[in-house]
């Protein structure tokens, strides 16, 4: 079936500093999304991404759907403590399924 | 907003016992979905449902049923509950087959002694 490397698999950086995460696949998708899960919590919906090469942003997240359709990126920019959590991409493909990457932990160091 | 509620947050089953998960979605939305999530593996498709009354077999169906009656419900069955089966239940829902925009409850953390 269709994968998703997501790299890097964790980051601990100091607050302020901008993040960035990428997330590749072997086959083409349709849309992009991007999710960020808390502890304990069930994942939320960051930005979903259309078209390849558009470039979105929600507050301090960028996120871009590559031209190639078999990658895309999410930055943060002066994170702060409340990034803290873990983050998945997720592709759909031609077959109206999911397929999410393993997830980001991100950890901030006030 | 769209809002997924779960049953319960917590849950603690003994062996070989039958559980139900339940998950309701306010949005009308026709789509829903179960997936567990386990450290290293990710999340995983369990079933999903595109209507009432119909299911499909996710990646990791064994072990598992659905029930879909009303298209705002969802219940996850779990016919004789076995320790591999701890793990964070996680339901989702989405407008329609061809939308990608799943949203999540917020989990259901089973535990099987």
């Amino acid at each position: 079936g269709q994968q998703l490397n997501q790299s890097p698999q964790s980051m601990f950086i100091q607050e302020g500093e901008d993040v960035s995460m990428n997330c590749t696949s072997s086959s083409i998708f349709n849309t992009w999304l991007w999710y960020k899960q808390d502890p304990g919590e069930g994942p939320v919906l960051l930005i979903a991404l259309y078209k390849a090469g558009e470039l979105t942003s929600n507050g301090r997240l960028t996120a871009q759907f590559g031209i190639t359709r078999k990658d895309s990126f999410l930055n943060i920019s002066a994170s702060i403590p409340s990034d803290v959590g873990i983050y998945f991409c997720a592709g759909l493909g031609s077959n109206y399924k999911l397929t999410f990457g393993k997830g980001t932990l991100l950890t901030v160091n006030p | 907003d769209v809002k997924v509620t779960q049953s319960s947050r917590y849950l603690v089953k003994r062996t070989g016992e039958k559980v139900f998960l339940e998950c309701v979605q306010d949005m009308d939305h026709e789509n829903m979905f179960w997936y567990r999530q386990d450290p290293g593996l990710g999340l995983r498709l369990i079933y999903f449902s595109y209507d009432v009354k119909m299911k499909e077999k996710g990646d990791i169906p064994e072990g598992y049923s659905v029930s879909r009656e009303k298209k705002e419900r969802f219940s996850l069955i779990l016919e004789s509950a076995s320790t591999n089966q701890t793990s964070m239940y996680l339901c989702a829902s989405s407008l329609y087959r061809a939308a990608s925009e799943q949203y999540f409850g917020p989990g259901t953390r089973l535990t099987v002694t």
